[in-house]
């Protein structure tokens, strides 16, 4: 399996509140990526790197900023939460031509 | 924006029988991929497939990627128990960029004992 961990797992937070989410990989792969999946919908894009400081937004990318400087670590700042953006949030690495992805094991998170 | 449309979205069946899913676009992908997700966890990739007509085969799961790129399928014989998941495809675009996959919603699979 990929060296891809996610922190938190879990999180409730207050609906005005900021929230980063950490993605941390072992695999020095150069592309990283935020999804969030919901009933419905599947899983969206919010916003991906290709290199450290390098980033690009996604299908969803409204309410969510990132940052990457370092290869390992990608975040995603919620700079204040909305109900609407509780959901649970996959990180995704690849390093390769055919873009194949794999997966963190995902955090989970309410916004009450 | 290119959209991938996956069928069935719900199957249930007996231990044993075969089934098929389906996932299709109007749109040239220059590569899919199927992924097995389990609850509480992230997609797992199974399969790459990228020239037109391949098969794969993974033990008993067939994956097809069609002549023009454009669809796929996924084909399970004799479907055990440990089959159970949801089952997404997702195609990486014909421009070769790196803006990530566009996946479907997905076939949640029931296989009961």
């Amino acid at each position: 399996d990929a060296g891809i961990t996610q922190s938190p797992r879990h999180k409730v937070t207050e609906t005005g509140t900021p929230v980063t989410l950490r993605c941390h990989q072992t695999e020095n792969h150069r592309y990283m990526y935020w999804y969030r999946q919901d009933p419905g919908h599947g899983l969206r894009l919010i916003h991906y790197s290709y290199g450290v400081k390098d980033t690009d937004k996604g299908e969803v990318s409204d309410g969510y900023s990132v940052s990457r400087s370092k290869t390992e670590d990608f975040l995603l700042t919620l700079e204040s939460a909305t109900s609407s953006q509780t959901s649970v949030y996959f990180c995704a690495i690849s390093d390769s031509q055919v873009h194949e992805q794999y997966f963190g094991p995902g955090t989970r998170l309410t916004v009450t | 924006t290119q959209l991938l449309e996956q069928s069935p979205q719900f199957l249930s069946i007996q231990e044993g029988e075969n089934l098929t899913v389906y996932c299709n676009s109007s749109s040239v992908f220059s590569s899919l991929q199927w992924y097995r997700q389990e609850p509480g966890e992230g997609p797992v990739l199974l399969v790459t497939v990228v020239t037109g007509g391949e098969v794969k085969k993974l033990k008993r799961l067939t994956f097809q990627f069609g002549d023009a790129r454009k669809d796929s399928s996924l084909h399970i014989t004799a479907a055990q128990p440990g089959d159970t998941g949801l089952y997404l495809c997702a195609g990486a675009s014909s421009g070769g960029g790196a803006d990530g996959l566009t996946f479907g919603k997905g076939t949640h699979l029931i296989i009961q004992p």
